[in-house]
């Protein structure tokens, strides 16, 4: 079965600090894959997608993500946490041979950063 | 949240009735979804539309029916058959998603409440 792991449902870090937001997959193929962030009680955001190409993806808000197939791997970094950063992270993938455009989503990981 | 409006933000209920709950694109996107996000569990996907006149059933459809009779328009109906239907509600939108790496664009939400 298709799936997507977040294996952390809260990451802490300081600001100014770096961060990390795990994801790990299981899906057939080479899938697309995507970030998004959402903020209390608002719809998600898109940060970043991986398509092909460059396994270091840059995104929005200073965000990066990098791909990693051997591992089956996507993670979200940022060099240097901002408070402004705390919400609720999704990672998502779909199957490249999907004709539904449906995604895959992670449970979420809560990033909270701290002055 | 881009060019896609849900309303009403809250939406009360008595079990037993009937809501339907608003999903507006300008994006002149074709494909079309309605999620439903519980804590700790991500989204799950319970209804898409690819083109006008036409929808399929997602990973969770039982005690929920949709209409795609317009391109901008993807109205998702909350029945009485839904066993559990207090949740956040979230609509997106993308360009064809047939094998394609479009990422989706969502709505800000709608939070539904049956007492």
């Amino acid at each position: 079965a298709q799936s997507v792991a977040q294996p952390e449902d809260q990451v802490n870090v300081a600001e100014g600090n770096p961060l990390t937001v795990k994801c790990t997959y299981s899906v057939s193929g080479n899938p697309y894959l995507f970030w998004y962030v959402q903020y209390p009680n608002r719809g998600l955001q898109f940060l970043l997608k991986y398509i092909t190409g460059d396994n270091l993806v840059k995104g929005s808000y200073g965000f990066e993500a990098e791909f990693n197939k051997s591992q089956t791997s996507f993670h979200l970094k940022k060099p240097s946490a901002l408070v402004s950063d705390s919400a609720l992270y999704f990672c998502a993938v779909r199957d490249r041979s999907s004709n539904t455009g449906k995604l895959i989503f992670g449970q979420g990981t809560t990033l909270q950063v701290k002055p | 949240d881009g060019g896609i409006t849900q309303s009403p933000k809250y939406l009360f209920r008595k079990e037993g009735q009937n809501v339907t709950l608003s999903c507006e694109q300008n994006l002149n996107h074709d494909a079309m979804y309605w999620y439903r996000q519980d804590p700790g569990q991500g989204l799950r996907l319970i209804y898409y539309s690819q083109i006008v006149n036409d929808f399929q059933k997602g990973d969770i459809a039982e005690g929920y029916s949709v209409s795609r009779e317009k391109k901008e328009s993807f109205p998702l109906t909350v029945t009485s058959a839904q066993k559990n239907p207090t949740a956040f509600y979230l609509c997106a939108s993308s360009l064809a998603p047939q094998g394609s790496g479009y990422e989706q664009y969502f709505g800000p939400g709608t939070r539904l409440t049956v007492t």
